[in-house]
């Protein structure tokens, strides 16, 4: 059964650095997204991505934030420099026709901690 | 603000028995709801999804309930096992290509 998949699993980083978290959605799928969650917390929308631009953001994805697709496969979250807050699971899904409109596949997570 | 929310942060029901979850949501422009569940330390996985023209869905042991009148969202889980514990999501989708917003969770415990 195809799958997202993410790397890391964990990382574990100091105040301040650039973290990149990657994602590898399923194939034929077209809408990007991820989502942040907090330990012990709600499951958060940050960005999702169409057509290689952002379609819609939360107010948590500020300026620090930023998302690419380098290539046909990848899908990458980048925390330009990270804070202390930002420690958190993070989860990329993809779905193929956008929001409302059917099932959106998650991936295991790369849980984020940040010292 | 609006949200969807949850009535209950813990559930505990002995294998076997009937479970339900219940979610409440705020925005009646809401059309669409997903259940999710979230074992430990994995994401979470779709259970489950309802339409706003639909107030009953089925599935494999699960059920689905939808109140628009009250805009109350329910999960039924039939014969719960030891496998069925985990934290349930409920999730709205707004109209237009929005994306789901989710509910707080509530943690499912099966006692065998």
């Amino acid at each position: 059964e195809p799958e997202v998949t993410q790397t890391p699993s964990h990382q574990v980083t100091q105040m301040g650095q650039e973290v990149i978290l990657r994602c590898v959605p399923i194939s034929n799928h077209l809408y990007f997204y991820w989502y942040r969650q907090i330990l012990g917390q709600k499951v958060e929308f940050l960005v999702s991505f169409y057509n290689n631009e952002i379609s819609e953001k939360s107010e948590i994805f500020d300026d620090q934030f930023s998302v690419e697709r380098p290539d046909g496969s990848n899908f990458t979250l980048k925390i330009r420099s990270t804070k202390l807050e930002d420690s958190a699971m993070y989860f990329c899904a993809s779905n193929q026709r956008g929001g409302g409109t059917g099932e959106l596949f998650f991936g295991e997570g790369s849980r984020l901690t940040v010292l | 603000g609006e949200s969807v929310g949850l009535h209950l942060p813990t559930l505990s029901v002995q294998e076997g028995d009937n479970s339900i979850i219940n979610c409440a949501y705020s925005n009646s422009a809401s059309d669409y709801f997903i259940w999710y569940k979230q074992e430990s330390g994995k994401g979470p996985q779709f259970i489950i999804d309802i339409r706003s023209n639909m107030d009953k869905r089925q599935g494999q042991r699960v059920t689905v309930l939808l109140n628009k009148t009250v805009k109350h969202l329910s999960l039924q889980i039939a014969a719960t096992q030891p496998g069925d514990s985990a934290v349930y999501f409920c999730a709205e989708n707004r109209p237009g290509n929005t994306p789901l917003v989710f509910g707080k969770g509530t943690r499912l415990s099966v006692i065998a």
